[in-house]
Order: C-alpha cells, then structure tokens, then sequence
C-alpha cells in the first residue's frame, strides 16, 4: 500500500509569511497533485508534477517534485488570508486503474 | 455545468439503517470513486469504476457496496450502518486511461450514524 505523510498536519502563521508544506513517502509515483479544499467543498486541483525534480509556480505558489518521485513541496510566499484552506497531496502510481492515494492533509490558517 | 452532483448533502441515520448516497457525473468520465474524510485521516478510497459494469474496492471497503450501470451513476450503499462510517463521503469523477487527469469531487455527504 501507498502511503503519504504530510507535514505539517496544522499551521497557523500571520499574513506576510512564507510557509512550506511537505509530502513524503517511500513509493515512488508517476506524478503528484496538489488539491485545495475549502469548508463545505469538495477538493479542488492547483497542479500537477509529473516529472522528478520538476518546478511548477502558480502565482506565490511553488511546487517542486522531488527528483526520486517520492515527495513534494507547496510552498507559499507572503501568506494571505484568502490562502486559508485544507491543502492535500495525491500521488498516482504506475499501470492499473489510475487510483490516486492522497495525505492527510495540511490545515492552513492565515491570520490578518 | 454542473460537473459532479452528490445528494443527500447531509444526512442522520440510526445503527443498523441502510441507506444509498448519490453520485452522478455529467462530463462522461469513465472513472468514478468514492472517498470518505475523517479528521487527520486525509481521503480514503473506498471503491471506484473503471466504467460501467466495472467496479472494484479501495483501501476501506468493508460495510459499503457499489454498482455502476451507467456512466454517469455510481451510487454507494451503506448496508447496516455503523458509528464508524460517521464520516464526509466525497465522489469523484476523472478521465480514464489519461495518466495526470484531475479528479473533478462533489461537494460532498455528510453523514452521522447514531
């Protein structure tokens, strides 16, 4: 079975901070996402890493894809409220039926 | 647009009561899966389809029954319900047989079993 470990599990910092959220895990996956959930809503994807040590950015988003495959990082720049939310990582493995395993989930809190 | 529709949104059953939470999907995904939340727990696959006809358990199936005789349902059944299975069930829907896709989720169902 496929694990993957998410740190921190709850985080709670002031508006203008940057933070890091970490995925680990001792398999090795054909890609990663990255998902955002809001109170009441399903998850929501923000990207994709499909490649080892690839970088992808969404605004003062960085994701980076580790270059074994087996962990991953959000990291936020200059933290806003509207930031707050549940932030998960799924990993997909090799072949079969494309299911993604995802962490337990990261909960952010971003004070004004 | 309305993408992946999940219905009860909440819902109170007693110990030993059956009940089907509804999925259905409009973007004509082939692969479907039900996931259940708990706090700290992140999601949990419970079952999901490859497409219709097709289906096959995740890491926490037991207590829950699935079938999928279309593409666009995929309802869960809960057979005797526990307090265990208090939890947030999410469906969600993807592109099948495309490495990558985004899994599109319900708002989701809440459920208390007392």
């Amino acid at each position: 079975t496929q694990l993957l470990e998410q740190s921190p599990q709850f985080l709670s910092i002031q508006e203008g901070e940057n933070l890091t959220v970490y995925c680990n895990s001792s398999s090795v996956f054909s890609s990663l996402q990255w998902y955002r959930q809001e109170p009441g809503e399903g998850p929501v994807l923000l990207v994709t890493v499909v490649t080892g040590g690839e970088v992808k950015k969404l605004k003062r988003l960085t994701f980076q894809f580790g270059d074994a495959r087996k962990d991953s990082s959000l990291h936020i720049t200059a933290a806003q409220p509207g930031d707050t939310g549940l932030y998960l990582c799924a990993g997909e493995g090799f072949g079969g039926a494309q299911k993604l395993v995802f962490g337990q989930g990261t909960r952010l809190t971003i004070n004004p | 647009n309305a993408g992946v529709t999940q219905t009860p949104k909440f819902q109170v059953l007693k110990t030993g009561q059956s009940m089907t939470l509804q999925c259905a999907q409009d973007m004509n995904h082939e692969y479907m899966s039900w996931y259940r939340q708990d706090p700290g727990m992140g999601l949990r696959l419970i079952h999901y389809s490859v497409g219709a006809g097709i289906t096959d358990q995740g890491e926490v199936p037991n207590g829950y029954n699935v079938s999928r005789s279309t593409t666009e349902d995929f309802p869960l059944r809960l057979l005797s319900a526990a307090p265990s299975q208090t939890s947030v069930y999410f469906c969600a829907s993807r592109v099948q047989g495309v490495y990558n896709s985004p899994l599109h989720f319900g708002n989701g169902t809440r459920l208390t079993v007392t």
